[in-house]
């Protein structure tokens, strides 16, 4: 079993619906990110949390929201989707050392 | 602004050539630098990283990376390309402490036979 699992693999959705990206990791690390990937822009940083009482903003974080249910447990949430946030979707933890551990990625798209 | 700068979109080689994937950094401090590769579908996996210390660093699959003050350049090299090295390959720094890393754009990597 994957260390990092996201759920989702691949969802599509329409233009207005509410979508929950779910990221579950039995790695035990303390950090865990939501990264949005498209195409020529690398990976851009939506959110971060260091425990389950801290969540932090990253560079594109208008438009989604998060929840860390628990340590294991980090979700992200499209409140109203549109179009333009059709992208790969990665989850990603680290103990704090430099590396991060990442999902194998959902795939949102948004008709 | 701190930042990670990969300068080639796409790069293209034959098997069994040598590869060179370059990474420029814009940061105060020289930052701790790493290496991820993604494979089609996969998600991304740590190839190397700089802490400190020798500038020439091993990593997996063959490849290493030397760290260039002078340049702020992080390159990764391979001496022989596989066709399973096709992918697309991250260079990303984090620095002062932030545990917030940052990734450049990314470089695809095509071989031909």
């Amino acid at each position: 079993d994957a260390d990092v699992t996201q759920t989702p693999r691949n969802r599509i959705t329409k233009t207005g619906k509410r979508i929950m990206l779910e990221c579950s990791q039995t790695k035990g690390h303390d950090r865990m990110y939501w990264y949005r990937q498209d195409p020529g822009l690398g990976l851009r940083l939506i959110y971060y949390s260091f425990d389950v009482k801290d969540i932090n903003k990253g560079e594109i974080s208008d438009g989604y929201s998060v929840s860390r249910q628990a340590q294991a447990k980090f979700s992200l949430s499209l409140e109203s989707a549109i179009p333009n946030q059709t992208a790969l979707y990665f989850c990603a933890t680290s103990t704090g050392a430099g590396e991060l551990f990442f999902g194998e990625g959902s795939r949102l798209t948004v008709l | 602004a701190q930042s990670v700068t990969q300068p080639d979109i796409h790069i293209t080689v034959s098997e069994g050539a040598s590869l060179e994937l370059r990474c420029n950094y814009s940061y105060g401090a020289t930052p701790y630098l790493f290496w991820y590769v993604q494979s089609p579908g996969q998600g991304l996996q740590l190839l190397l990283k700089y802490f400190s210390g020798d500038t020439l660093v091993q990593g997996i699959k063959g490849f290493e990376a030397e760290f260039k003050r002078s340049q702020s350049s992080f390159n990764l090299r391979k001496p022989s390309v596989h066709w399973s090295d096709a992918a697309e390959y991250f260079c990303a720094a984090e620095g002062g402490g932030s545990y917030i890393p940052t990734f450049g754009r990314g470089t695809s990597l095509i071989v031909h036979p």
